[in-house]
């Protein structure tokens, strides 16, 4: 496609239950990232991949989160066991090369933990 | 700590008024600074600086970097209602983009 899409848009589910958002990377971008955006404050860095691997997940708050991109091009962000506090905009973003250069961000998908 | 800030945080105007908004940051190795606009969901890109004192300028908006004093301005001049957005301010350090909390606009008519 044209751009970063993410699905789904907005998910809404119940404290203790697993979620899995995915990513679609623009074609060709080798570098991939996941933030966390609360409301009234800028992206948080969670994870970036270079190709398949994670070269970079320090910024995952903790093991409940989990993130994998198999084949280098699609990317799963998965949240077990989610919690209240989980609630907020992930926003993904993919870039051709260094983390220096522009990235460009999909429309992020907004998860509710009720 | 590698960190991000941005003044002011909120910022209301009248259309045709000029704004402008301030990044300043602490990074190890420094190599790239960027602006972004955040609409509704996802941030778009406005401008990367990486040399001291070169303007970069897209219409009404122009930004400008200092490496001495490690801050970077962006301005926007005869502001429009589409205008009103959040301006982000980005620095990678490492594999990671450290961002703002952003400056939220609004301009009104």
């Amino acid at each position: 496609g044209a751009g970063v899409s993410q699905t789904p848009s907005n998910k809404v589910t119940e404290k203790g239950k697993y979620v899995e958002l995915r990513c679609d990377p623009i074609s060709g971008h080798t570098a991939l990232y996941w933030y966390r955006q609360s409301l009234g404050q800028g992206p948080e860095f969670l994870i970036y991949f270079q190709g398949t691997g994670a070269a970079d997940d320090s910024g995952l708050p903790n093991d409940r989160f989990f993130a994998v991109r198999p084949e280098g091009s699609v990317s799963t962000l998965k949240i077990q066991r989610t919690e209240r506090g989980d609630s907020a905009v992930y926003l993904c973003a993919s870039s051709h090369g260094t983390p220096a250069n522009e990235q460009f961000f999909g429309p992020g998908t907004r998860l509710t933990v009720l | 700590e590698d960190k991000v800030v941005q003044s002011p945080l909120s910022l209301v105007v009248h259309e045709g008024d000029t704004v402008t908004l301030n990044c300043s940051y602490e990074v190890t190795n420094f190599r790239s600074l960027l602006w972004y606009k955040q609409e509704k969901k996802a941030p778009t890109f406005l401008f990367m600086l990486t040399s001291s004192g070169i303007e970069k300028k897209s219409g009404r908006l122009s930004s400008i970097l200092d490496k001495k004093e490690l801050f970077s301005i962006l301005n926007i001049t005869a502001t429009q209602t589409g205008d009103s957005a959040v301006y982000l301010c980005a620095v990678p350090a490492g594999n990671q983009f450290y961002f703002g909390t952003g400056t939220s606009l609004t301009v009104i008519p």
